[in-house]
């Protein structure tokens, strides 16, 4: 059985602060990792994923993950957090075929902070 | 850009009543999936569809729950007799299933059980 853990459910920076938002992944098979994104009152967007080429992920708005096998991680980053950055942010794991459903964390709220 | 789009973004409904969420998702997109989310705990999945029929649910997915794809365009999420644990967000998802692995979101219909 896949899960995901996310550390925070609530994360607070300043704007031009460094974001890092945290995510641990528990898988039997090698992983689909995502990150998505939610603004208010609107659906989930990919920011990146992770299918087992490059371990350092870039993805829309300067976000970028990295896939650390050995720490089980996948944690989500960006050097300057802009206002325009709160929101929503969820970690998911499918396994590598992209079949199975998508199973999500709980979800780190963003604020950023001028 | 394409999107899923789902209808009505916000239902309120009487327990024991039946409601229909709808979705459009994207065109020519061969996977369909029903995601929800309680207020304040995870985007938990709900079944996936694959042609014309139920190709995984998850516990929550009972008997109460139906889906189907009745043209080429819709996929609909059925509450037989709504309770009130039934209130969350809930999500309709697809994917093109041609080596793509990535689910795309619609918005939402928040789905109030009075």
């Amino acid at each position: 059985a896949q899960s995901v853990t996310q550390l925070g459910s609530h994360v607070s920076v300043s704007e031009g602060a460094l974001v890092l938002l945290r995510c641990n992944y528990s898988s039997s098979v090698p992983p689909y990792l995502f990150w998505y994104v939610q603004y208010p009152n609107q659906g989930l967007q990919l920011l990146l994923k992770y299918t087992s080429a490059a371990t350092l992920v870039k993805g829309i708005n300067g976000f970028e993950a990295e896939f650390k096998k050995s720490e089980t991680s996948f944690h989500l980053t960006k050097p300057s957090a802009h206002m325009s950055d709160a929101a929503e942010y969820f970690c998911a794991v499918s396994d590598l075929s992209g079949n199975t459903p998508l199973v999500f964390g709980k979800g780190t709220r963003l604020s950023v902070i001028a | 850009e394409p999107e899923v789009t789902q209808t009505p973004s916000h239902q309120v409904t009487q327990m024991g009543q039946e409601v229909i969420l709808r979705c459009v998702p994207i065109s020519n997109h061969l996977y369909f999936y029903w995601y929800r989310q309680i207020l304040g705990q995870k985007v938990e999945f709900l079944v996936s569809f694959y042609n014309n029929e139920i190709s995984e649910k998850s516990e929550i997915f009972d008997d109460q729950f139906s889906v189907e794809r009745p043209d080429g365009s819709n996929f609909t999420l059925k509450i037989r007799s709504t309770k009130l644990e039934d209130s969350a967000m809930y999500f309709c998802a697809s994917r093109s299933g041609t080596g793509s692995d990535t689910q795309y979101f619609g918005p939402g219909t928040r789905l109030t059980v009075l």
